[in-house]
């Protein structure tokens, strides 16, 4: 069974402050790791994708990458009100189940002005 | 450019009934996946359809079934609806079986009564 963990929250971050969400996932083979975002009632929205160990960038957003420690995460700098939404950490594996997507349940992070 | 379409946004349907949801992809995609997403929980894979045939299956009992057409867009068909089959229906579009960057839908919600 190929597990994705969030930190459930929910994260509660002044804005401007810099907020962090963390994903652990099980299955060592895992490939592709993605970060959705989702308001309440709509659906996800893909914000950050990453393949390599590392940090990629876009914007205010920062998703770091290390397989060795299985180990994903989400930095939104410069957090707005805006931001308040759900983040979903998504995997993908490797192997048989290619193709496939493995979500964790999702932190709640909340921006008060 | 189009994104993935979904038909119809709410349902309400009678214990025993069945339903056909409707996703049309992106624009230049050939994959479709369905995802069930019950409140609190992260989106679980159901199956994902490329070139007209199921080619992933996650846990998802048979009652759950889909098609995929030519012009690449797809149903999912639930027979006998239960009560916790109620929940929010995406569908996510991409292009190829890897682990390319998935595309979501604006989702069906499904209430079972």
């Amino acid at each position: 069974q190929k597990e994705v963990e969030q930190n459930s929250g929910p994260l509660s971050v002044p804005e401007g402050a810099i907020a962090s969400l963390n994903c652990t996932y099980s299955d060592r083979g895992s490939q592709s790791f993605f970060w959705y975002r989702q308001y309440s009632g709509k659906s996800p929205e893909l914000i950050m994708s990453i393949y390599s160990n590392g940090d990629k960038e876009d914007g205010r957003f920062t998703a770091q990458l290390n397989k060795a420690s299985q180990y994903v995460s989400l930095l939104i700098r410069d957090s707005q009100p805006s931001d308040s939404a759900t983040y979903l950490c998504a995997v993908g594996p490797r192997g048989s189940t290619l193709g496939r997507l493995y979500f964790g349940r999702g932190t709640q992070l909340t921006v008060w002005p | 450019d189009a994104g993935v379409t979904q038909s119809p946004t709410h349902l309400i349907k009678t214990r025993g009934q069945q339903v056909t949801l409707r996703c049309s992809p992106k624009s230049g995609h050939d994959t479709v996946s369905w995802y069930q997403q019950a409140l609190g929980q992260g989106p679980q894979f159901i199956f994902q359809y490329y070139e007209e045939e199921e080619r992933q299956r996650g846990n998802f009992p048979d009652r759950f079934s889909g098609h995929q057409f030519p012009n690449y867009s797809s149903e999912l068909n639930v027979n006998a609806l239960l009560l916790g089959d109620s929940a929010l229906y995406l569908c996510a579009s991409s292009l190829g079986l890897v682990n390319t960057e998935a595309f979501f839908g604006q989702g069906t919600r499904l209430t079972v009564v």
